[in-house]
Protein backbone atom coordinates (compact mmCIF):
# COMPACT_ATOMS: atom_id res chain seq x y z
CA UNK A 1 0.00 0.00 0.00
CA UNK A 2 1.36 3.07 -0.94
CA UNK A 3 -0.41 5.25 0.91
CA UNK A 4 -2.24 8.83 -0.49
CA UNK A 5 0.11 10.08 -3.09
CA UNK A 6 -0.09 13.91 -3.83
CA UNK A 7 2.28 16.00 -5.83
CA UNK A 8 3.84 18.05 -6.77
CA UNK A 9 5.47 18.07 -3.51
CA UNK A 10 6.33 21.80 -3.57
CA UNK A 11 4.91 24.80 -6.14
CA UNK A 12 6.20 28.08 -7.13
CA UNK A 13 3.84 30.06 -8.90
CA UNK A 14 3.54 33.81 -9.39
CA UNK A 15 0.29 35.74 -8.79
CA UNK A 16 -2.77 35.42 -10.97
CA UNK A 17 -0.75 31.82 -12.54
CA UNK A 18 -3.41 28.73 -12.66
CA UNK A 19 -2.09 26.15 -9.99
CA UNK A 20 -3.37 22.56 -10.17
CA UNK A 21 -2.47 19.84 -7.11
CA UNK A 22 -3.21 16.12 -7.68
CA UNK A 23 -4.16 13.40 -5.11
CA UNK A 24 -4.36 9.85 -5.54
CA UNK A 25 -6.36 8.13 -2.59
CA UNK A 26 -5.40 4.60 -0.81
CA UNK A 27 -7.28 1.97 -2.94
CA UNK A 28 -10.37 1.04 -1.62
CA UNK A 29 -11.05 4.33 0.37
CA UNK A 30 -14.18 5.83 -0.97
CA UNK A 31 -14.02 9.63 1.18
CA UNK A 32 -11.61 12.40 0.45
CA UNK A 33 -10.69 14.93 1.99
CA UNK A 34 -8.71 18.46 1.13
CA UNK A 35 -7.04 20.03 4.24
CA UNK A 36 -4.94 23.54 3.82
CA UNK A 37 -2.58 23.67 7.32
CA UNK A 38 -1.69 27.57 7.70
CA UNK A 39 0.15 29.44 10.17
CA UNK A 40 -3.20 31.17 11.19
CA UNK A 41 -5.98 28.55 11.05
CA UNK A 42 -3.97 25.44 11.27
CA UNK A 43 -5.80 22.61 9.53
CA UNK A 44 -8.78 23.94 8.01
CA UNK A 45 -10.84 21.23 5.86
CA UNK A 46 -11.17 22.84 2.10
CA UNK A 47 -13.78 20.17 0.82
CA UNK A 48 -14.75 16.67 0.86
CA UNK A 49 -16.24 13.56 -1.61
CA UNK A 50 -17.70 10.72 -1.03
CA UNK A 51 -17.68 7.86 -3.42
CA UNK A 52 -16.61 10.78 -5.58
CA UNK A 53 -18.95 13.11 -5.32
CA UNK A 54 -18.85 16.19 -3.44
CA UNK A 55 -20.29 16.81 0.20
CA UNK A 56 -19.19 19.45 1.40
CA UNK A 57 -17.36 22.29 0.40
CA UNK A 58 -18.14 25.11 2.69
CA UNK A 59 -14.52 24.90 3.61
CA UNK A 60 -13.43 26.64 -0.16
CA UNK A 61 -12.51 30.12 0.16
CA UNK A 62 -14.42 31.63 -2.91
CA UNK A 63 -14.47 30.77 -6.67
CA UNK A 64 -10.74 31.20 -7.42
CA UNK A 65 -10.90 27.48 -6.01
CA UNK A 66 -12.03 24.30 -7.27
CA UNK A 67 -12.32 20.76 -6.89
CA UNK A 68 -12.72 17.53 -8.67
CA UNK A 69 -12.73 13.85 -8.19
CA UNK A 70 -12.95 12.32 -11.85
CA UNK A 71 -12.81 8.88 -10.77
CA UNK A 72 -12.34 6.95 -7.45
CA UNK A 73 -8.53 6.88 -7.53
CA UNK A 74 -7.63 10.65 -8.79
CA UNK A 75 -8.82 14.23 -7.26
CA UNK A 76 -7.95 17.26 -8.40
CA UNK A 77 -7.86 20.98 -6.16
CA UNK A 78 -6.94 23.93 -8.83
CA UNK A 79 -6.67 27.60 -8.05
CA UNK A 80 -6.88 29.97 -10.43
CA UNK A 81 -5.97 32.74 -9.95
CA UNK A 82 -3.74 32.04 -7.30
CA UNK A 83 -2.67 34.58 -4.72
CA UNK A 84 0.25 35.24 -2.81
CA UNK A 85 -2.13 34.45 0.18
CA UNK A 86 -3.05 31.21 -1.17
CA UNK A 87 0.52 29.94 0.52
CA UNK A 88 0.45 27.50 2.48
CA UNK A 89 0.59 23.35 2.71
CA UNK A 90 -1.97 21.47 1.41
CA UNK A 91 -3.11 18.28 2.77
CA UNK A 92 -4.93 15.44 0.81
CA UNK A 93 -6.19 12.56 3.24
CA UNK A 94 -8.72 9.86 2.25
CA UNK A 95 -10.48 7.11 4.63
CA UNK A 96 -12.10 4.07 4.05
CA UNK A 97 -16.16 3.44 5.09
CA UNK A 98 -15.95 1.46 8.59
CA UNK A 99 -16.79 3.51 11.06
CA UNK A 100 -13.62 3.79 12.76
CA UNK A 101 -11.58 4.10 9.70
CA UNK A 102 -8.81 7.33 10.44
CA UNK A 103 -7.52 9.23 8.04
CA UNK A 104 -4.64 9.03 5.84
CA UNK A 105 -2.65 11.98 4.85
CA UNK A 106 -0.71 12.53 2.01
CA UNK A 107 2.63 13.95 2.14
CA UNK A 108 1.30 17.42 1.41
CA UNK A 109 2.01 20.38 -1.43
CA UNK A 110 4.13 23.07 -0.18
CA UNK A 111 2.53 26.10 -2.51
CA UNK A 112 4.37 29.10 -2.49
CA UNK A 113 2.84 32.11 -4.27
CA UNK A 114 4.69 35.39 -5.27
CA UNK B 1 -18.46 25.33 13.93
CA UNK B 2 -18.38 23.06 16.62
CA UNK B 3 -15.13 24.17 19.18
CA UNK B 4 -12.32 21.61 19.59
CA UNK B 5 -10.41 22.85 22.47
CA UNK B 6 -6.81 21.40 23.29
CA UNK B 7 -4.83 21.80 26.39
CA UNK B 8 -1.71 22.74 26.51
CA UNK B 9 -1.05 24.44 23.40
CA UNK B 10 3.11 23.67 24.16
CA UNK B 11 4.78 21.43 26.43
CA UNK B 12 8.64 21.29 27.02
CA UNK B 13 9.37 18.32 29.43
CA UNK B 14 12.68 16.45 29.91
CA UNK B 15 13.51 12.78 28.40
CA UNK B 16 12.29 10.08 30.81
CA UNK B 17 8.74 12.46 32.69
CA UNK B 18 5.52 11.37 31.44
CA UNK B 19 3.20 13.92 30.27
CA UNK B 20 -0.41 14.06 29.33
CA UNK B 21 -2.97 16.94 27.33
CA UNK B 22 -6.37 17.40 26.85
CA UNK B 23 -8.47 17.67 24.26
CA UNK B 24 -12.17 18.84 25.41
CA UNK B 25 -15.19 18.69 22.56
CA UNK B 26 -19.08 19.08 22.51
CA UNK B 27 -20.81 16.34 24.66
CA UNK B 28 -23.53 16.05 22.03
CA UNK B 29 -23.75 14.45 18.18
CA UNK B 30 -20.79 12.63 19.45
CA UNK B 31 -19.72 9.94 16.60
CA UNK B 32 -15.81 9.58 17.09
CA UNK B 33 -12.42 11.08 18.68
CA UNK B 34 -9.67 10.53 16.47
CA UNK B 35 -5.57 11.21 17.74
CA UNK B 36 -3.34 12.26 15.43
CA UNK B 37 0.56 12.68 15.73
CA UNK B 38 2.24 15.15 13.73
CA UNK B 39 6.08 15.39 12.72
CA UNK B 40 7.44 18.75 11.85
CA UNK B 41 8.06 18.68 7.94
CA UNK B 42 5.82 15.50 7.57
CA UNK B 43 1.95 14.24 7.38
CA UNK B 44 -0.31 14.18 10.32
CA UNK B 45 -0.33 10.36 11.26
CA UNK B 46 -3.33 7.91 12.84
CA UNK B 47 -2.90 7.26 16.95
CA UNK B 48 -5.92 6.19 18.07
CA UNK B 49 -9.76 6.12 17.00
CA UNK B 50 -12.36 6.23 19.96
CA UNK B 51 -16.25 5.58 19.55
CA UNK B 52 -17.20 4.41 23.15
CA UNK B 53 -17.35 6.07 26.80
CA UNK B 54 -14.62 4.60 28.66
CA UNK B 55 -12.93 3.81 25.78
CA UNK B 56 -8.93 3.42 26.57
CA UNK B 57 -6.07 2.56 23.79
CA UNK B 58 -2.67 2.27 24.25
CA UNK B 59 -0.09 1.70 21.99
CA UNK B 60 3.47 1.47 23.86
CA UNK B 61 4.59 4.15 25.83
CA UNK B 62 1.16 6.27 24.53
CA UNK B 63 -2.46 5.51 25.94
CA UNK B 64 -5.64 7.52 25.66
CA UNK B 65 -8.68 8.15 27.59
CA UNK B 66 -12.31 9.23 26.79
CA UNK B 67 -15.23 10.58 28.28
CA UNK B 68 -18.04 11.61 25.71
CA UNK B 69 -20.92 12.27 28.81
CA UNK B 70 -18.03 15.21 30.26
CA UNK B 71 -16.54 15.99 26.62
CA UNK B 72 -12.92 15.16 27.18
CA UNK B 73 -10.00 12.79 25.96
CA UNK B 74 -6.49 13.03 27.54
CA UNK B 75 -3.47 11.64 25.52
CA UNK B 76 -0.25 10.16 28.04
CA UNK B 77 2.92 9.75 27.34
CA UNK B 78 4.79 7.62 29.51
CA UNK B 79 8.35 7.90 29.75
CA UNK B 80 8.68 11.25 27.08
CA UNK B 81 11.82 10.32 24.67
CA UNK B 82 12.73 12.70 22.02
CA UNK B 83 11.21 11.11 19.31
CA UNK B 84 7.96 11.77 20.70
CA UNK B 85 8.37 15.71 19.71
CA UNK B 86 5.54 16.31 17.67
CA UNK B 87 2.78 18.07 17.57
CA UNK B 88 -0.39 15.79 19.02
CA UNK B 89 -3.86 16.80 17.19
CA UNK B 90 -7.39 15.64 18.55
CA UNK B 91 -10.39 15.47 15.97
CA UNK B 92 -13.99 15.10 16.93
CA UNK B 93 -15.97 13.19 14.32
CA UNK B 94 -18.97 14.92 14.55
CA UNK B 95 -20.69 12.62 11.73
CA UNK B 96 -19.24 9.93 9.47
CA UNK B 97 -16.83 12.66 7.58
CA UNK B 98 -16.93 15.68 9.60
CA UNK B 99 -14.17 16.12 10.87
CA UNK B 100 -13.34 19.15 13.63
CA UNK B 101 -9.56 19.49 14.47
CA UNK B 102 -8.06 21.00 17.90
CA UNK B 103 -5.43 23.27 17.22
CA UNK B 104 -2.90 20.24 18.75
CA UNK B 105 -0.97 20.59 21.80
CA UNK B 106 3.09 20.62 20.52
CA UNK B 107 5.26 18.37 22.73
CA UNK B 108 9.25 19.21 22.73
CA UNK B 109 11.27 16.36 24.73
CA UNK B 110 14.96 17.49 25.71
CA UNK B 111 17.31 14.80 26.15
Amino acid sequence: DAGVIQSPRHEVTEMGQEVTLRCKPISGHNSLFWYRQTMMRGLELLIYFNNNVPIDDSGMPEDRFSAKMPNASFSTLKIQPSEPRDSAVYFCASRGQEYNSPLHFGNGTRLTVT
Amino acid sequence: ILNVEQSPQSLHVQEGDSTNFTCSFPSSNFYALHWYRWETAKSPEALFVMTLNGDEKKKGRISATLNTKEGYSYLYIKGSQPEDSATYLCAFLYNFNKFYFGSGTKLNVKP
